[in-house]
């Protein structure tokens, strides 16, 4: 089983739609958990942290389940500027090397 | 925040030959990292580039085929030696701050024939 997993996708939704992602991860001592965007051909970006309360912000929602080992992303009224690559990071206590997955491909059209 | 710049940003080498990826930030970070992401796939940590020592290489990577420089805390370099058309990727140079937040700096395409 592969320490991060999540849906390749494409996610393909029209402009307004909520879209949601989830990923999972294998190593129940992880500790710090991310969402990273990336746009066609640029490097990674941070889009939000996930804390166990959970992460808004604005049309983003982050969340944590412990207990399925999964975090989530939902984004709310998509955009068009919205469509990229979401990538799940991971980090177990252990490590200072977090753990990429190998994205989510979303395309929001109009 | 990091702001990364890498040189070049891309290239078309022959097989056989050696690339050198240049990485410079704007600020001195403790943490650099060199990353592959080849189509499609997730980032590949290829080493962590320690300052005044040698590279902390993964599982599948070694010294000789990515000799890896730093010689100060906002400059590293990383070469890709005795090039193969499978070395065609994208090379990511990236930090990490004391919040935890990685950067990336824009990545350097090679295209190895």
């Amino acid at each position: 089983r592969k320490e991060v997993e999540q849906d390749p996708g494409p996610f393909n939704v029209p402009e307004g739609a909520t879209v949601a992602f989830n990923c999972t991860y294998s190593n129940s001592a992880s500790q710090s958990f991310f969402w990273y965007r990336q746009d066609c051909r640029k490097e990674p970006k941070l889009l939000m942290s996930v804390y166990s309360s959970g992460n808004e912000d604005g049309r983003f929602t982050a969340q944590l389940n412990r207990a399925s080992q999964y975090i989530s992303l939902l984004i709310r009224d998509s955009k068009l500027s919205d469509s990229a690559t979401y990538l799940c990071v991971v980090r177990s206590g252990g490590s200072y090397i977090p753990t990429f997955g190998r994205g989510t491909s979303l395309i929001v059209h109009p | 925040s990091a702001v990364i710049s890498q040189k070049p940003s891309r290239d078309i080498c022959q097989r056989g030959t050696s690339l050198t990826i240049q990485c410079q930030v704007d600020s001195q970070v403790t943490m650099m990292f060199w990353y592959r992401q080849q189509p499609g796939q997730s980032l590949t940590l290829i080493a962590t580039a320690n300052q005044g020592s040698e590279a902390t290489y993964e599982s599948g990577f070694v010294i000789d085929k990515f000799p890896i420089s730093r010689p100060n805390l906002t400059f590293s370099t990383l070469t890709v030696s005795n090039m193969s058309p499978e070395d065609s990727s994208i090379y990511l140079c990236s930090v990490r701050t004391g919040q935890e937040t990685q950067y990336f700096g824009p990545g350097t395409r090679l295209l190895v024939l």
